[in-house]
């Protein structure tokens, strides 16, 4: 599976947007990137995945680089109830190996 | 709502016992994954199960097994259980896609005393 580097927190104002990044450079050329996060106390939550464009969904966009080796989560106006970590997972087979993740702090 | 259900949320019992937690996946869902997070080790793969058969194995004590069944719910059995196996169990599911995205349900808190 392949390693990802994330960092261990950010901050963001309320309302601000937030860009969190992942570093996955051994990633393989058919592995999907998804993105979960975790609120306190409860299950990981899907977010978005993509493969090599970028990708937008409801929730957050999702922007790759051109050699795949890194992407980055956008929360386009981040809320309270965005405060979560967040795990970027390159996808091999469907099997889902999460890291340490990225905890976020909103700040009202 | 993931419309992945866990039963129960919460258990409690004593070393040495054997309990069992059961996954519901979402409707239509062919595999099933189970995961441990304890404080101090995040969130462990276990196992896959994908229509019945064994997809793949991660960190899964010998002491631990799991199973699905024909109408594609199951099951985790943790036996011989120890104080460190206090822990946050979790099930998913994803679809038949080769790279679809995966639902989680709540949990079961499993406390061993």
């Amino acid at each position: 599976d392949a390693k990802t580097t994330q960092p261990n927190s950010m901050e963001s104002n309320e309302e601000e947007p937030v860009h969190l990044p992942c570093n996955h450079s051994t990633i393989s050329g058919t592995d999907y990137i998804h993105w979960y996060r975790q609120l306190p106390s409860q299950g990981p939550e899907y977010v978005i995945h993509g493969l090599t464009s970028n990708v937008n969904n409801r929730m957050a966009s999702l922007a790759i680089a051109e050699d795949r080796k890194s992407s980055t989560l956008i929360l386009h106006r981040a809320t309270l109830r965005d405060a979560a970590v967040y795990y970027c997972i390159p996808n091999t087979g469907n099997q889902f190996y999460f890291g340490t993740g990225t905890s976020l702090t909103v700040i009202p | 709502d993931s419309g992945v259900t866990q039963t129960p949320k919460h258990l409690i019992t004593a070393t040495g016992q054997r309990v069992t937690l059961r996954c519901s996946p979402r409707s239509g869902d062919l595999s099933v994954y189970w995961y441990q997070q304890s404080l101090d080790q995040g969130l462990q793969f276990l196992i896959q199960y994908y229509n019945g058969e064994e997809r793949a194995k991660g960190n899964i004590l010998e002491r631990f097994s799991a199973q699905q069944f024909p109408d594609l719910h199951s099951e985790l059995n943790l036996s011989s259980l120890e104080l460190g196996d206090s822990a946050l169990y979790f099930c998913a599911s994803s679809g038949q896609g080769r790279h679809t995205e995966a639902f989680f349900g709540q949990g079961t808190r499993l406390t061993v005393v």
